[in-house]
């Protein structure tokens, strides 16, 4: 069965410094991959998403992601983090493309340290 | 663009009734789906629903049930609930195949 690890639950970093959130995928085929953002109150809101081709994708608000196959990761990066960045970051994936039925990783919860 | 409506917000209930909740899409989005989020089990899917056709469903209890609308307006509904339902449910609609908007979720406790 198709699954989606997030192996660090919370994560603090220092405003200006650089993120990378882990998402490690178990599929057989190439999945399609997603990054969503959720901050308290709120529902998703996409990030950014991997189908086929470059694998690095760029997303909004300054966050990117690599497909690496052979790792069996999406990772999620950010150069220099901001104050409003502070949110649960979800990795997803689209079990045979179906893009409307998606599994979801547990979360990584993002603090920002002043 | 209106976004994605969920309504109510926030309601309480008790074990054993019933509860019904509702979503609007994004306008000219035929597909909805329906999520369960919770602390334990994270962000589960329920059910999504095309054309007022139940097209996918995730692996919860028949007391889940969800329908969809000609205006493409979809409900859920959860019978004889358990405390086990509370949970954040968050609604979605795409156009079909492309990118879930999310709407902000209906907060259901159970008490």
């Amino acid at each position: 069965a198709q699954s989606v690890t997030q192996p660090d639950i919370h994560i603090t970093v220092s405003e200006g410094a650089s993120l990378e959130l882990r998402c490690n995928y178990s599929y057989g085929a190439t999945p399609y991959l997603f990054w969503y953002v959720q901050s308290p109150g709120q529902g998703l809101q996409l990030l950014l998403k991997y189908f086929s081709g470059d694998t690095l994708v760029q997303g909004i608000k300054g966050f990117e992601a690599e497909f690496k196959r052979s790792q069996s990761s999406f990772n999620l990066r950010k150069p220099s983090v901001h104050w409003s960045d502070a949110a649960e970051y979800f990795c997803a994936v689209a079990p045979n493309g179906a893009t409307n039925k998606l599994i979801f990783g547990t979360g990584t919860l993002l603090a920002v340290q002043p | 663009k209106a976004g994605v409506t969920q309504t109510p917000r926030y309601l309480i209930k008790t074990r054993g009734q019933q509860v019904t909740l509702s979503c609007s899409p994004i306008s000219g989005h035929r597909s909805v789906s329906w999520y369960q989020q919770t602390p334990g089990q994270g962000l589960q899917f329920l059910f999504e629903y095309f054309s007022e056709t139940q097209r996918n469903k995730g692996n919860f209890p028949g007391r889940f049930s969800g329908r969809q609308f000609s205006n493409s307006r979809s409900e859920m509904n959860v019978s004889t609930l358990e405390l086990g339902d509370s949970a954040l449910y968050l609604c979605a609609s795409s156009l079909d195949g492309g990118e879930l908007f999310f709407g902000e979720g209906s907060r259901l406790t159970v008490l």
